[in-house]
């Protein structure tokens, strides 16, 4: 069974880091590209972030260029966001998601983590 | 605003058909990338439904069909069930952004 787990949310000031975290299970972490993908309160879902199997290709959205950091660690079976400069229009829940194949371009996104609430508020 | 259009909302009767429209442009559908949906039910994460333009994941019910043309992309319900209820999203890829996108989002409610 395929299991997506993420941790690391939370309350956080404006222009601070957070770092989040998602441990991968039930399939082959390093065949695969991998995902990051969020959602406002009450709003629709924004792709944020995609990382080739082996770290080679990574893509980000405009919005979070510069400031946000995908990284994985295959030997861990685990993926990383690390953010920085953090804004209020970041607050999301944030979900880890498995891509269809080890490129991050043309995925769809066939199993989602429950997702880590992020809340940029002072 | 979404690079894909959705409508926020569409609605039908238990039994009905109802459609979804998915509307881009020649970076993303009319390229010929393809397009992918989800649904998404309140306090869930999303669940794939439709991958590479038409095809349905193992355990999704042949009610869901989808189809692709131009630059726009649609998703039909037929037989419309009460926990057909939930939010319904299209995915695709574009060129000039070199990401994923997605549409706005749809609400279907079934009356």
């Amino acid at each position: 069974e395929v299991l997506l787990v993420e941790s690391g949310g939370g309350l956080v000031q404006p222009g601070r880091s957070l770092r989040l975290s998602c441990a991968a299970s039930g399939f082959t972490f390093d065949d695969y590209a991998m995902h990051w993908v969020r959602q406002a309160p009450g709003k629709g879902l924004e792709w944020v972030s995609g990382i080739s199997w082996h770290s080679g290709k990574i893509d980000y959205a405009d919005s979070v260029k510069g400031r946000f950091t995908i990284s994985r660690d295959n030997a861990k079976n685990s993926l990383y966001l690390q953010m920085n400069s953090l804004r209020a229009e970041d607050t999301a829940l944030y979900y880890c998601a498995k891509g269809s194949s080890y490129g991050p371009g043309n995925n769809y996104f066939d199993y989602w983590g429950q997702g880590t609430l992020v809340t940029v508020s002072s | 605003q979404s690079v894909l259009t959705q409508p926020p909302s569409v609605s039908g009767a238990p039994g009905q058909r109802v459609t979804i429209s998915c509307t881009g442009s020649s970076s993303n559908i009319g390229a010929g990338y393809d397009v992918y949906w989800y649904q998404q039910f309140p306090g869930t994460a999303p669940k794939l439904l439709i991958y590479g333009d038409s095809n349905r994941p193992s355990g999704v019910p042949d009610r869901f069909s989808a189809s692709k043309s131009g630059t726009s992309a649609s998703l039909a319900i037929t037989g419309l069930q009460t926990e057909d209820e939930a939010d319904y999203y299209c995915q695709s890829y574009d060129s000039s952004l070199s990401g994923s996108i997605f549409g706005g989002g749809t609400k279907l409610t079934v009356l």
